[in-house]
């Protein structure tokens, strides 16, 4: 069975760095799209990214371009979403999900459960 | 501020039809796929609808979608307690920026 699971929900303080996971099984890791989806409490659903773990192509939206880091580890069929510097504005639900599609991304058939994160002073 | 917009909400009762609008440009909807995502509440979101109007497996044929060019439509017939959720569709977006953008989201409410 394909999987995406994602690491634990995660509580920092303002200014400290973070690295979340995706980690997959069951499927070729390096021929799918990983995607990253951000959401506000009672808020809709933000595309912030996405790679190619085949050639670490990485694409990110606008508002994400420089504020995060999207990369993979294709030796554990890993996704990683970074910050460097958290501000209390990046509290929110992270999904990552597998995105199919050549050149492109169509859709996102596997989602992962989330990942938390939550930063407070 | 999202590319693709959505009605904040639609609702009917049990067993009439609901229709959720996706309205873009020509640069996402108008020639790219459309997929659409249910989330139910507390939970992370599911495909629902890819390449329009293709169903992945256990997808009940109650959820119909389409695409005419700017727009997208998401169709829920026979409507059910258990469909009541948020909604979302989905494209990508061949402007300058090369990615992809979901709508604003619906919630949809079974009266």
């Amino acid at each position: 069975e394909v999987q995406v699971v994602q690491s634990g929900a995660e509580v920092k303080k303002p200014g400290e760095s973070l690295k979340i996971s995706c980690k997959t099984s069951a499927y070729s890791f390096t021929t799918y799209w990983i995607g990253w989806v951000r959401q506000f409490p009672g808020k809709g659903l933000e595309w912030m990214g996405i790679i190619y773990p085949g050639d670490s192509d990485t694409r990110y939206s606008p508002p994400f371009q420089g504020q995060v880091t999207i990369s993979v580890d294709t030796s554990i069929n890993t996704a990683y979403l970074q910050w460097n510097s958290l501000k209390a504005s990046d509290t929110a639900m992270y999904y990552c999900a597998r995105g199919v599609g050549v050149n492109v991304v169509r859709y996102f058939d596997i989602w992962g459960q989330g990942t938390m994160v939550t930063v407070s002073s | 501020q999202s590319v693709l917009t959505q009605p904040p909400s639609v609702s009917a009762a049990p067993g009439q039809k609901v229709t959720i609008s996706c309205s873009g440009s020509p640069s996402n909807i108008g020639n790219n796929y459309v997929s659409w995502y249910q989330q139910l509440p507390g939970t992370a979101p599911k495909l629902l609808i890819y390449d329009d109007n293709k169903r992945p497996s256990g997808i009940p044929d109650r959820f119909s979608g389409s695409r005419s060019g700017t727009s997208a439509t998401l169709d829920i017939t026979g409507l059910q307690t258990g469909d009541e959720a948020d909604y979302y569709c989905a494209a990508w977006d061949s402007s300058l920026y090369l990615g992809g953008a979901f709508g604003t989201g619906t919630k949809v409410t079974v009266l």
